[in-house]
């Protein structure tokens, strides 16, 4: 079982369509995590990080974390066009350091 | 402030060369971790560096090293290159050592092993 896990996609949804993105990651005692976009052929820029169970909202963008399901999720409303990329879960398992373990990434398409 | 700076962008090496690229973080950021993304793998941790000291090593082979100086720019080198090190090579900066630092990645490193 991978540490991280993701659906790869791609997710397909209509423009100003709520995008639904999750996550699940295997070590319980994980204490923070963080979503990542990444464009084709760019590098990860930084979404939001959630660090406590619950809701936290930015913007268009709502991470949710539910430490007892042990699983993430990233909600981006009014979807746009430009919302079209790679979406990287990444968690820092064991609490090492600034050591982070990626899920495989989910492709969002935002259709006009 | 300036974001995270990687030098060079492009490379291009062959087999059984050895290569080393470059990470300047953001000012301020004292540690610096290095990336491996390839298609197959997906994005892998190699190791992290605070004050000059590598703190977690990725599970990579001891081809691949690491420095960082006092000015906590780093540097990664790999040696006797294989074709499979072909891969985006991302630097991250945050300003401390701890599971709740931020994160934020650099343009990349692209190398290319023929």
């Amino acid at each position: 079982q991978k540490e991280v896990e993701q659906n790869s996609g791609p997710l397909s949804v209509p423009e100003g369509a709520i995008a639904s993105l999750n996550c699940t990651y295997s070590d319980r005692g994980s204490q923070s995590f963080f979503w990542y976009r990444q464009y084709s052929g760019k590098s990860p820029e930084l979404i939001m990080s959630i660090y406590s169970n619950g809701d936290k909202e930015d913007g268009r963008f709502t991470a949710q974390l539910n430490k007892a399901s042990q699983y993430v999720s990233l909600l981006i409303r009014d979807s746009q066009p430009s919302d079209s990329a790679t979406y990287l879960c990444a968690v820092n398992i064991n609490n090492a350091g600034n050591m982070l373990t990626f899920g495989g990434g989910t492709r969002l398409m935002v259709k006009p | 402030k300036a974001g995270v700076t990687q030098t060079p962008r492009y490379l291009i090496k062959t087999r059984g060369q050895q290569v080393t690229l470059s990470c300047s973080p953001i000012s301020g950021h004292r540690s610096v971790s290095w990336y491996q993304q390839t298609p197959g793998q997906g994005l892998q941790f190699l190791f992290e560096y605070f004050s000059e000291t590598q703190r977690n090593k990725g599970n990579f082979p001891g081809r691949f090293s690491g420095r960082q100086f006092s000015n906590s720019r780093s540097e990664m080198n790999v040696s006797t290159l294989e074709l499979g090190d072909s891969a985006l090579y991302l630097c991250a900066s945050s300003w401390g050592q701890g599971a709740w630092e931020t994160q934020y990645f650099g343009p990349g490193t692209r190398l290319l092993v023929l």
